[in-house]
């Protein structure tokens, strides 16, 4: 089955700086990459997405690349501010048997 | 337009006892997911329901049952709940199986002693 991974756990950031966070997935044919927000006690909230016939996407202060041939994919997250401070999610999916498979988390700081 | 609701929002149980977790969409979704979150552990997928009528195993279904009531209701029941069944339960939705956005709802903390 997918394995999906994040490295590392954690991320510190000064506000302002860019915070860049990667995944692997085994599955050559996954074909679909989520990146979900968690807020403390708060639910998992799609930030952004992004399909296999695509390299990068963008959304404001958002973009996700993906490297097929690597099977990696990252979020990038530009001119961070303290609200961006949250679990970030990554997930993948082969269409297949409609699983998302999620990756443990990484736990971003953005220090004032 | 409420997306994913989830009740209850909060349960403390004793070992043994058994208990449904409810959730509901009203997005018109056709494929519902239960997952539980652990520190450390991510969001692993406790069964799923790829459309109405039809449920599946996900990687942790041990002690867990599921029923697709209709296409906007999604339960799920421990029969006898266990001290490692102390989790934050998301149920999710999607518009169809695979490939397509997970929606959240806000999560049932479930505590057993």
């Amino acid at each position: 089955g997918e394995n999906v991974e994040q490295h590392p756990s954690t991320l510190s950031v000064q506000e302002g700086d860019s915070a860049v966070i990667k995944c692997t997935y085994s599955d050559s044919a996954s074909n679909y990459f989520p990146w979900y927000k968690q807020e403390l006690g708060k639910r998992p909230q799609l930030i952004i997405d992004i399909r296999s016939n695509v390299g990068e996407k963008k959304d404001q202060r958002i973009a996700v690349t993906l490297n097929k041939t690597a099977k990696h994919f990252s979020l990038h997250i530009t001119e961070t501010q303290p609200e961006d401070s949250a679990v970030y999610f990554c997930a993948a999916s082969n269409g297949a048997n409609s699983k998302l498979t999620f990756g443990k988390g990484i736990t971003l700081s953005v220090r004032p | 337009n409420a997306g994913v609701t989830q009740t209850p929002k909060f349960q403390v149980l004793k070992t043994g006892q058994s208990m449904t977790l409810q959730c509901a969409q009203d997005m018109n979704h056709n494929s519902m997911y239960w997952y539980r979150q652990d520190p450390g552990m991510g969001l692993r997928l406790i069964y799923y329901s790829a459309s109405e009528g039809t449920t599946d195993k996900g990687e942790v279904p041990n002690g867990y049952n599921v029923s697709r009531l209709n296409k906007r209701e999604f339960s799920l029941r421990l029969e006898s709940a266990a001290p490692s069944q102390t989790s934050v339960y998301f149920c999710a939705s999607s518009e169809s199986p695979g490939n397509q956005p997970q929606h959240f709802g806000d999560g049932t903390r479930l505590s057993i002693l």
